[in-house]
């Protein structure tokens, strides 16, 4: 299927632990996103790569470290989790093309819970 | 940095009547404002979208209007069904060109509860 896809769809942790989200699409976008939305559905962005460059690093501690492998898998590993990371974080994607903003396919969200 | 204001939060309707989300925005220099839709327990997915170059949309019972000079856009969905049960967010966005590379920086609202009642 053509798709976003982000693995786990679920996490269980402990505080202090370090964890990580893997998402891949192959809709043959160029700009990948992470966004976290909290308990009361906020959907707050947190970085963007284009072509495994960094676009965007909103202000995000630095525990959240993401990395881009090729344009196809955008990663998001987390250090000493805390229990406010608690949330679903959405994989996104799109294709921007010159200034023309694309629309955003999203994952199905991974459910991260601290405890 | 760009601000998006959406109310209400919460919002219940009997089916067939109207509902509206309105939504301001602070950034005047945004040119591209999309509605999401997201049912329980899934992802965001997108139902209309509008550019600064026009004023108003309609696909079905879906519309969307812009107002720039006032920073507002609105959602309108006439002949409410159950399934329009969701949450709903509007967004707002500027291209921006950074470096080499070009992305959609979307400020989400804080999103509309609307629940249709039989």
């Amino acid at each position: 299927d053509t798709a976003v896809s982000q693995t786990p769809k679920y996490l269980v942790t402990q505080m202090g632990n370090d964890k990580s989200i893997k998402c891949e699409q192959n809709l043959g976008h160029d700009t990948m996103y992470w966004y976290k939305q909290d308990s009361k559905k906020f959907l707050k962005i947190m970085f963007s790569y284009n072509n495994k460059e960094l676009i965007i690093n909103e202000t995000v501690p630095n525990r959240f470290s993401p990395k881009s492998p090729d344009k196809a898998h955008l990663n998001l590993h987390i250090n000493s989790l805390e229990l406010g990371d608690s949330a679903v974080y959405f994989c996104a994607s799109s294709l921007v093309s010159g200034t023309d903003t694309g629309e955003l396919f999203f994952g199905e969200g991974s459910r991260l819970t601290v405890l | 940095g760009e601000n998006v204001e959406q109310h209400p939060s919460t919002l219940s309707v009997q089916e067939g009547d109207s509902a509206v989300i309105k939504c301001t925005y602070s950034d005047s220099a945004s040119n591209y404002f999309p509605w999401y839709k997201q049912e329980l327990g899934k992802r965001p997915q997108l139902i209309i979208d509008i550019r600064s170059n026009v004023g108003e949309k309609k696909d079905q019972r879906i519309a969307v209007t812009l107002n720039k000079t006032a920073k507002h856009f609105s959602l309108h969905i006439t002949e409410t069904q159950p399934e329009d049960s969701a949450v709903y967010f509007c967004a707002a966005s500027l291209s921006n060109q950074i470096n080499t590379g070009t992305a959609s920086k979307l400020t989400f609202g804080t999103g509309t509860r609307l629940q249709v009642t039989l």
